[in-house]
């Protein structure tokens, strides 16, 4: 089955700590993503990719770092200088063409103790 | 700049009544309508979206909405409501220009009384 895995589910961290979220599909898509979630306040943008070794830094990137280093594969550190990292992170993916729908992860929560 | 607008941070409704879901969006370029839907503790799946030709759209799980060029609007609406269909609900804009930003409203929660 073609589609997006995020993992872990959860994940607990202790302050000062870096952590990586990862993300994989298998939808060969071009373009993928990362978002936090916070409650009431929707989806913010932190990162994304058009392609391969090329990311853009969203409307929240401080704080967070990306790679992509293959077409499947997006992971994303939560650095320690991140002020207030617990929350859910969703990632997705699309083709490049604005019309394509995003498919989204299932999510991590993310909980600094 | 696009700003997407979801009016109602809550929506109560008894199981089968009708429920509409109220979205307004700002842009000063021209944009895809998208309506997403997010069960607990998951991911976002697509709803419908509008490209263009017909205002109306149906969606899954007999969703539709409407667009409204001269309202700058994409309310969503169904008939009759399911206790399933308990879930936070979200609007999105993405420019015609732009093959990376999808902006989302602040998202509906909706919520079925039985």
């Amino acid at each position: 089955d073609g589609g997006i895995t995020q993992s872990p589910k959860y994940l607990f961290r202790k302050e000062g700590q870096n952590v990586t979220l990862s993300c994989e599909q298998n939808l060969n898509h071009d373009a993928m993503y990362w978002y936090r979630q916070d409650p009431g306040q929707g989806l913010r943008l932190i990162y994304y990719s058009q392609i391969v070794n090329d990311f853009q830094k969203g409307d929240i990137a401080e704080g967070y770092s990306v790679s992509r280093e293959k077409k499947e594969s997006f992971p994303l550190t939560v650095t320690s200088a991140q002020k207030n990292p617990t929350a859910f992170y969703l990632c997705a993916s699309s083709k490049r063409d604005p019309t394509d729908t995003q498919y989204f992860g299932p999510g991590t929560r993310l909980t600094v103790l | 700049a696009q700003s997407v607008t979801q009016l109602d941070s809550q929506v109560p409704v008894f199981e089968e009544a009708p429920v509409e879901l109220r979205c307004n969006y700002s842009s000063s370029v021209s944009v895809y309508l998208f309506w997403y839907v997010q069960y607990p503790n998951q991911g976002l799946q697509l709803l419908l979206k509008y490209l263009s030709g017909s205002t109306l759209v149906k969606g899954i799980n007999g969703f539709e909405a409407e667009f409204n060029k001269s309202q700058t609007s994409f309310h969503l609406r169904k008939p009759s409501v399911h206790i399933s269909d308990t879930a936070e609900y979200f609007c999105a804009v993405r420019p015609y220009s732009s093959a990376s930003k999808i902006i989302f409203g602040s998202g509906t929660r909706l919520s079925i009384r039985p």
